[in-house]
C-alpha cells in the first residue's frame, strides 16, 4: 500500500529555468495538495486540487506558479523562470475526501535548490 | 483569520525526561487539531488529531495532546522521551474548509 510519492526528490536549477514537481497520491485518494516549506518555516498552502479541478489555488503565487491534476497521471507543480527565493522544500498531500478534518497524507518532499 | 503558535523552536531535553511542546491557535470557528512530526529528510507523518468527543488524545509512541478550548491550546506531552523521538514537531489547525494552517515547527532534541 504505497503512500504520497513524489520525484524527484531534489532537484537542481539555474535561475531561469523551470522546474517541474510531481506527485503521486495514495491509492483511492482524489484529492492534492501542495505546500511549500521555507527553511525554518513551517509548511504554507499553496493550491488544492481534485481530479482535472483547481479548487483553491489562494496560496499559490500569482505569476510563474501553476498545477494540475489531470484525469490520468501525478499532479504536477510546475514553477517557470525559477529564481534563488524559490529555494525550499515542496510537500504533496493527499487526502480520501475534501472535508475538514480529514487526515493529509504527506509525501517525502521534493527540495528544490535554484542557483 | 486563522493562525497557530508555536512558541518554543528547540526544546532540548535528556533521554527518559518529560516533554511539552506548546501549541495555540486563533481562530473564530471551530476547529480540528492536528501534530505531526518530520524526521530529517522526510516528510509529515500523522502523530495524533483531535476531532471532537475526549480532548485527551494519545499516539501508539506515547505522545499524548489534550484540546483546551478555553486556552485555544493543543499541546503535546510524552511523560518519558527516547533518542528516536528527536525530530521536528508541527501543530496544525484545520477547519471546514481544505488549508491545513500549521506552526513554524518546534525541534525537540533528546540528549542521551
Amino acid at each position: 500500500n504505497a503512500g504520497v510519492m513524489q520525484n524527484p526528490r531534489h532537484l537542481v536549477r539555474r535561475r531561469g529555468q523551470e522546474a517541474r514537481l510531481r506527485c503521486s497520491p495514495m491509492k483511492g485518494h482524489s484529492h492534492v495538495y501542495w505546500y511549500r516549506q521555507l527553511p525554518e518555516e513551517g509548511l504554507k498552502f499553496m493550491v488544492y486540487l481534485q481530479k482535472e479541478n483547481i479548487i483553491d489555488e489562494s496560496g499559490m503565487p500569482k505569476e510563474r506558479f501553476s498545477a494540475e491534476f489531470p484525469k490520468e497521471g501525478p499532479s504536477i507543480l510546475r514553477i517557470q523562470q525559477v529564481v534563488r527565493g524559490d529555494s525550499a522544500a515542496y510537500f504533496c498531500a493527499s487526502s480520501s475526501t475534501g472535508g475538514g478534518g480529514e487526515t493529509q497524507y504527506f509525501g517525502p518532499g521534493t527540495r528544490l535548490l535554484v542557483l | 483569520a486563522q493562525s497557530v503558535t508555536q512558541l518554543d523552536s528547540q526544546v532540548p531535553v535528556f533521554e527518559e525526561a518529560p516533554v511539552e511542546l506548546r501549541c495555540n491557535y486563533s481562530s473564530s470557528v471551530s476547529v480540528y487539531l492536528f501534530w505531526y512530526v518530520q524526521y530529517p529528510n522526510q516528510g509529515l507523518q500523522l502523530l495524533l488529531k483531535y476531532l471532537s468527543g475526549s480532548t485527551l488524545v494519545e499516539s501508539i509512541n506515547g505522545f499524548e495532546a489534550e484540546f483546551n478550548k478555553s486556552q485555544t491550546s493543543f499541546h503535546l506531552r510524552k511523560p518519558s522521551v527516547h533518542i528516536s523521538d528527536t525530530a521536528e514537531y508541527f501543530c496544525a489547525v484545520s477547519l471546514t474548509g481544505n488549508q491545513f494552517y500549521f506552526g513554524t515547527g518546534t525541534s525537540l532534541t533528546v540528549i542521551p
